[in-house]
Order: C-alpha cells, then sequence, then structure tokens
C-alpha cells in the first residue's frame, strides 16, 4: 500500500530554515498526483502549506508562498519542504501528503506527521 | 483566498444520535468540498470527497451533501468510534480548510 514518511530535524531555531523530506512508498512521484504538505500547530486546525506535481509545477498558501519551497527528487521518489524565516509561530506538526489530481482533489494518503519545534 | 466557515465549533451528542456540520465557502466552489476526520494523535483522514462521494472503506453512516456555498456532513447513527475532529477542504482553488469540529460522545 502507498506510504508517505516524513524526516527533518525536531528542532530549528529562530530566523533558521526548517527542511524536511517526504519519502514515498508504493506508489510513483511521476503519477498523476499532487504532494502537498500540510502543518498543524499544537491544538490548532489544519493548514495547507503547498503543493508540487512531478513537472515541477507547484502552488503556495499565499500566507506562506514567500518562505516556502517545494521540490521533488524522482530519482529517489521523494518531495521536500523548505521554510525560511522561522519564528515560533511555526512550531507545528508537519505532514506530507498525497492529493489527488482529479475527481474531489482531496488529500487521501497522510504521513504520520514529524513535529518541529523553533526555538533557541 | 477562499475562506472556509465551519460551524459549530463544537458538539456532544449521544450514540445513536444524528449530527450535522456545515461548512460555507466565502465564495462558489462548485462541488469541491471535502470532508476528513482526526482523531487525536492521528493524521487525518479522507471521509467524503467531491461533496458526496463516501471513500472507500469509510462507514456509510458518513454522508455529504451540498455545492457551490452551503455543504453538510452527516452523521448518523452517532457511534463512539465517532469522537474526533472534522474538518471540511475547499479544492476548488489554493486549498484551504475550516477551522474544524470536535465532537464529543457522551
Amino acid at each position: 500500500q502507498v506510504q508517505l514518511q516524513e524526516s527533518g530535524p525536531g528542532l530549528v531555531k529562530p530566523s533558521g530554515t526548517l527542511s524536511l523530506t517526504c519519502a514515498v512508498s508504493g506508489d510513483s512521484i511521476s503519477s498523476n498526483k499532487w504532494w502537498t504538505w500540510v502543518r498543524q500547530s499544537p491544538g490548532k486546525g489544519l493548514e495547507w502549506i503547498g503543493e508540487i506535481y512531478h513537472s515541477g509545477s507547484s502552488n503556495y498558501n499565499p500566507s506562506l508562498k514567500s518562505r516556502v519551497t517545494i521540490s521533488i527528487d524522482k530519482s529517489k521518489n521523494q518531495f521536500s519542504l523548505n521554510l525560511s524565516s522561522l519564528t515560533a509561530a511555526d512550531t507545528a506538526i508537519y505532514y506530507c501528503a498525497r492529493k489527488n489530481y482529479d475527481g474531489g482533489r482531496d488529500v487521501d494518503i497522510w504521513g504520520q506527521g514529524t513535529l518541529v519545534t523553533v526555538s533557541s | 483566498d477562499i475562506q472556509m466557515t465551519q460551524s459549530p465549533s463544537s458538539l456532544s451528542a449521544s450514540v445513536g444520535d444524528r449530527v450535522t456540520i456545515t461548512c460555507r465557502p466565502s465564495q462558489s466552489i462548485n462541488n469541491y468540498l471535502n470532508w476528513y476526520q482526526q482523531r487525536p494523535g492521528k493524521a487525518p483522514k479522507v471521509l467524503i470527497y467531491a461533496a458526496s462521494s463516501l471513500q472507500s472503506g469509510v462507514p456509510s453512516r458518513f454522508s455529504g451533501t451540498g455545492s457551490g456555498t452551503d455543504f453538510t456532513l452527516t452523521i448518523s447513527d452517532l457511534q463512539p468510534e465517532d469522537s474526533a475532529t472534522y474538518y471540511c477542504q475547499q479544492s476548488y482553488t489554493t486549498p484551504s480548510f475550516g477551522g474544524g469540529t470536535k465532537v464529543e460522545i457522551k
């Protein structure tokens, strides 16, 4: 079955850059899907960060766009998130996920999530 | 940006009750509306996609209706395992989520 697994540092410093990778198994990163990042601050709701298609086309949340880069590595079947100029407000559980390209364009597969804390 | 207004923010109901959650986008989104369930400590799980299509494996007591700017998630015959937070999400444009509805079992 399709599985997504996030990896990266759990603690990053203010003003620094968060870098996370999502390894995809059971599906090809070149399939007709959008590869997506979503975050959730402690005790809060879900916030969509952005997504990338295997062609390299990407879409970002306007509120984060100036700080976000999502990239894709077809050779490793994985995609990555970089978020810069971090503040405490970026402390959250970060989920990578797979979004359908058509139909409901729903997010049908989620990683387990990884907690990233921004603190000195 | 499309803002998603979800109500109520929380509710408490008994096993066997019928529960309704509403989601209203700030503009028409056709039927590009999905519903997710999130249990504590877990990743969200899609229940309903394209406003009314039941995701494979999801119990039939979950149903979704609506189009345009008015959508509803209904849980008929509420079960203890339905205790969770429910989110709507629009996928018409840059995706966005509603604020969530926490469902508690009395």
